[in-house]
């Protein structure tokens, strides 16, 4: 089974503070993606590192999320300013490239509730 | 724009019959389909996926049929088990581009024993 991890499982955080959420990627994987999913609806893509580098996000992330991958273990995703409409299921996958597709594995997520 | 649709919203099945999900997209680039399996409380586990350039994958009891003219893919579980019940989704990606995953709403799927 794939094995992308997410630390912490559960994030509360008051309306206006900071909030950071990591992802272990599967060893050997190159891409990582960030999703949000609200009340177990759709997934809504944020942001893709590939070998560490952004390569695209949505205008969102840009203006008050802050994400990086420093090393190829290790990716992280900031709020900066939290808002309720952050509260969501974060979820972290990493992928591996196969004939033209990339098949992504999720990991738990980290559920934030902002009050 | 939905670029993703899938029906019906919600779906339940008695033990043993097929269910079927379907699904239908507005980007004819998209040329790569997962299928994703979520359970309350987890992340989405990828339960099977086809290319563009096939019209069936078939892995176990899990089948998807896609259909390319019309935009159209459904999946199929036969034999269901009550350990079936849980969200699914369609996903497509451009395999070419980042492979970011445009997801659909999801189908709810209870299987009665």
């Amino acid at each position: 089974d794939a094995a992308v991890t997410q630390k912490p499982r559960y994030l509360i955080k008051m309306k206006g503070q900071e909030a950071e959420m990591k992802c272990i990627p599967e060893k050997g994987h190159t891409a990582v993606f960030w999703y949000q999913q609200k009340q177990s609806k759709e997934l809504k893509f944020l942001i893709y590192f590939q070998n560490q580098q952004p390569l695209d996000q949505i205008d969102m992330v840009k203006e008050r999320f802050s994400a990086v991958c420093p090393s190829s273990s290790l990716c992280s995703l900031g709020i900066r300013t939290c808002e309720a409409e952050d509260s969501a299921l974060y979820l972290c996958s990493s992928s591996t490239y196969w004939g033209g597709a990339r098949e992504q594995y999720f990991g738990p997520g980290t559920r934030l509730t902002v009050l | 724009q939905q670029q993703v649709r899938q029906s019906p919203q919600s779906l339940t099945v008695w033990e043993g019959e097929t269910a079927i999900l379907n699904c239908s997209y507005e980007n004819s680039a998209f040329d790569y389909f997962p299928w994703y399996q979520q359970f309350p409380g987890e992340g989405p586990a990828l339960l099977i996926a086809i290319r563009s350039v096939s019209d069936k994958k078939e892995d176990g009891r899990f089948t998807i049929f896609f259909n390319k003219r019309e935009k159209k893919l459904s999946l199929h579980i036969t034999d269901s088990q009550p350990g079936d019940s849980a969200t699914y989704f369609c996903a497509a990606s451009t395999g070419a581009n980042t492979g970011k995953l445009t997801f659909g709403h999801g189908t709810i799927l209870r299987v009665h024993p």
